[in-house]
């Protein structure tokens, strides 16, 4: 597509569901980068992808935080249990291999409020 | 490890007047820095990049320039317009020009008044 895309944009739940946040890159950009963006904390990364592999997951802040990638494209960034301490702005990034690989495209984000 | 400090916001200023936001950096290696800019209610944009020491990165009227002695990457802009109104984020890529994470400062709320 023409940019990263992200789904949804909004997503209310209660504390203790589970959700799924879903990010589709840039066709053709080959790594995928999860952050999330609170007030307290400002932009923190939480995993990256290369290909359907996790070479990064340093950010996840707990064992409820888990992603995947299939098929070199779509990620699927899942919290477990959800927190009043999630709600964020989860922001999904992809970009390029060869020239240019440093630089970041993000989407517009799913805004999650925990209940 | 890799850390950003960008100045407190918010910046006030009047239409055309001069923009400096200050951004330092610390991080092993040759980090690539960027500039994202955030506009009410969107999504982080790209703004500006530097891939090494001295490289000027430009866009859209602003300016920042590289500075590995000092460790800085100040954003600057001649002349701001209401448009410009926006947080503004200040980054760096460790990996030299690879794939790898973002590190970002706290963002600098701009506002821009007639």
């Amino acid at each position: 597509g023409a940019g990263v895309s992200q789904s949804p944009s909004n997503k209310v739940t209660e504390k203790g569901k589970d959700v799924e946040l879903r990010c589709d890159p840039i066709s053709g950009h080959t790594a995928l980068y999860w952050y999330r963006q609170s007030l307290g904390q400002g932009l923190e990364f939480l995993i990256y992808f290369q290909g359907n592999s996790a070479p990064d997951k340093s950010g996840l802040p707990s064992d409820r935080f888990s992603a995947e990638r299939t098929g070199g494209s779509v990620s699927t960034l899942t919290i477990q249990r959800t927190q009043q301490e999630d709600s964020a702005v989860y922001l999904c990034a992809s970009s390029k291999t060869g020239v240019d690989t440093d630089t970041q495209y993000f989407g517009p984000g799913t805004r999650l409020t925990v209940l | 490890g890799d850390s950003v400090t960008q100045m407190e916001g918010p910046v006030t200023l009047s239409e055309e007047a001069f923009l400096t936001i200050n951004c330092t950096y610390t991080a092993t290696g040759y980090p690539s820095l960027f500039w994202y800019v955030q506009y009410p209610g969107e999504g982080l944009q790209l703004l500006l990049k530097a891939t090494k020491a001295d490289d000027k990165g430009s866009n859209k009227g602003f300016e920042a320039t590289y500075r590995k002695e000092t460790t800085s990457f100040h954003l600057e802009k001649g002349s701001v317009q209401v448009s410009d109104s926006a947080v503004y984020f200040c980054a760096l890529n460790g990996g030299t020009g690879t794939a790898s994470k973002l590190t970002f400062g706290t963002g600098t709320r701009l506002q821009v008044t007639l």
